[in-house]
């Protein structure tokens, strides 16, 4: 059973491009989480996607959009890269959003080391 | 709105000594509660969770009661090995499931 998985490792990027990144569920999960943890810090909620809406969003500017598909992976795409963005990106994965309650347990994949220049 | 405050580290112990990693709550409604650890290097892995008031979540000899009354679920393990040392990290969920999460400790445990 594959657990949640995140490409690429590791990505190295200059202020203003623009980057996507990909995550690929738990096997039997439906929704997808995508957080930002800066060095040293708690991660931070960027937005949740289920049956390929963005179903909630945190407190993060429009430059951050991200996409989920019919088999349930999802990409975090930034554009106009800065500084700020340097962080680790990381996918969560948890099923049924519908009848969803506190209780279950989100499973997280190895994040995406993203480095701004 | 939810938060979640940790206490601070880092934190230093000798192999074998206890630990106890403090963690509050402000919520509202009725919020799960988590642990979660980060090995270096590593995504994170749940470490336990507590879903009501009194449950008592424990993994890998790290235990954790839900306490309402006092807004709290500390992390606790009775002896400590150098593998445990880690980031770990509290946090809650309602119902909307979006974690909140406390800013991590950092535990290093020498031999």
């Amino acid at each position: 059973d594959a657990g949640v998985t995140q490409s690429p490792t590791h990505l190295i990027k200059t202020r203003g491009q623009q980057v996507t990144l990909r995550c690929s569920p738990k096997s039997g999960h439906d929704t997808v989480s995508w957080y930002q943890q800066a060095l040293g810090q708690g991660p931070q909620f960027i937005f949740q996607y289920y049956e390929e809406e963005e179903r909630q969003r945190g407190n993060f500017p429009d430059r951050f959009s991200g996409h989920q598909f019919p088999n349930y992976s999802s990409e975090l795409n930034v554009n106009a890269l800065l500084l700020g963005d340097s962080a680790l990106y990381l996918c969560a994965s948890i099923s049924g959003l519908a009848g969803a309650t506190s209780t279950d347990t989100q499973y997280f994949g190895p994040g995406t080391r993203l480095t701004v220049l | 709105g939810n938060s979640v405050t940790q206490m601070e580290g880092p934190v230093t112990l000798s192999e074998e000594a206890f630990l106890t990693i403090n963690c509050t709550y402000t919520a509202t409604g009725y919020p799960s509660l988590f642990w979660y650890v980060q090995y270096p290097g590593e995504g994170l892995q749940l470490l336990l969770k507590a879903t009501k008031a009194d449950d008592k979540g424990s993994n890998k000899g790290f235990e954790a009661t839900y306490r309402k009354e006092t807004t709290s679920f500390h992390l606790e393990k009775g002896s400590v090995q150098v593998s445990d040392s880690a980031v770990y990290f509290c946090a809650l969920a309602g119902n909307n499931r979006k974690l909140i999460w406390g800013l991590g400790t950092s535990l290093a445990v020498n031999p």
